[in-house]
């Protein structure tokens, strides 16, 4: 019930395509839900979030999609750039315990 | 502002030996979590540090052990290293409730 699974593993797309990774949970006390992006050698950086009470966030090229009923949520990458290439990783917790749950991972190269 | 630093930023030891590293948190962040990362994975929780007491913990043994100081810097430490202790250890601060921030890890080789 703790477990994130995020899907693809891997994804290639051309540059100013729209990738779009894909991440479940079955833990209904889950209530926030970040998405990181790490380049290699460095730490998670985080690009956006969101909360079950709204379907849908962008900030800027970004938009996560949320549908609390499936409790899945989605990230999207308008416009794609090769700088984008790096590997992405969504993530949950709940208010009452502070521990971020990870999904594996989806490096993803944006080829020029 | 200045973010999250960890020292050092690279360690090689041997099994069976102990190790600390290090985090400095994010200006006026009270809140520290401690996370393991395998090659190829997703971080694994270790712990979390609130006003320099433990509020969370990770599925790890307790030969993972931290520490909170007053400036909100914070120690991992882990005794009796094993092969599969071998990862990125990040360092995340925070206030409660609040996203966390990363340092860069760092990187642990266990020979």
């Amino acid at each position: 019930q703790q477990q994130v699974k995020q899907s693809p593993q891997s994804l290639i797309v051309q540059k100013g395509g729209i990738p779009i990774i894909n991440c479940a949970y079955e833990n209904t006390a889950f209530d926030y839900f970040p998405w990181y992006q790490q380049f290699p050698g460095k730490g998670p950086a985080l690009l956006i979030a969101i909360r079950p009470d709204v379907s849908e966030k962008k900030e800027g090229r970004f938009t996560i999609s949320f549908n609390k009923s499936a409790k899945q949520f989605s990230l999207h990458i308008m416009d794609s750039q090769p700088g984008d290439s790096a590997t992405y990783f969504c993530a949950a917790n709940a208010d009452s315990n502070y521990q971020l749950i990870w999904g594996a991972g989806t490096k993803l190269i944006i080829k020029p | 502002e200045t973010g999250v630093t960890q020292s050092p930023t690279h360690l090689i030891k041997t099994r069976g030996q102990q190790v600390t590293l290090r985090c400095s948190s994010q200006s006026g962040h009270n809140t520290v979590s401690w996370y393991q990362q395998a090659l190829g994975q997703g971080p694994q929780f270790i712990f979390q540090y609130y006003r320099e007491e433990e509020n969370g913990r990770g599925n790890f043994p307790p030969r993972f052990s931290g520490l909170q100081f007053p400036n909100y810097s914070s120690e991992l430490n882990v005794n009796a290293l094993e092969l599969d202790d071998s990862a990125l250890y990040l360092c995340a601060s925070s206030l409660v409730g609040q996203p966390q921030h990363f340092g860069d890890g760092t990187r642990l080789s266990i020979l």
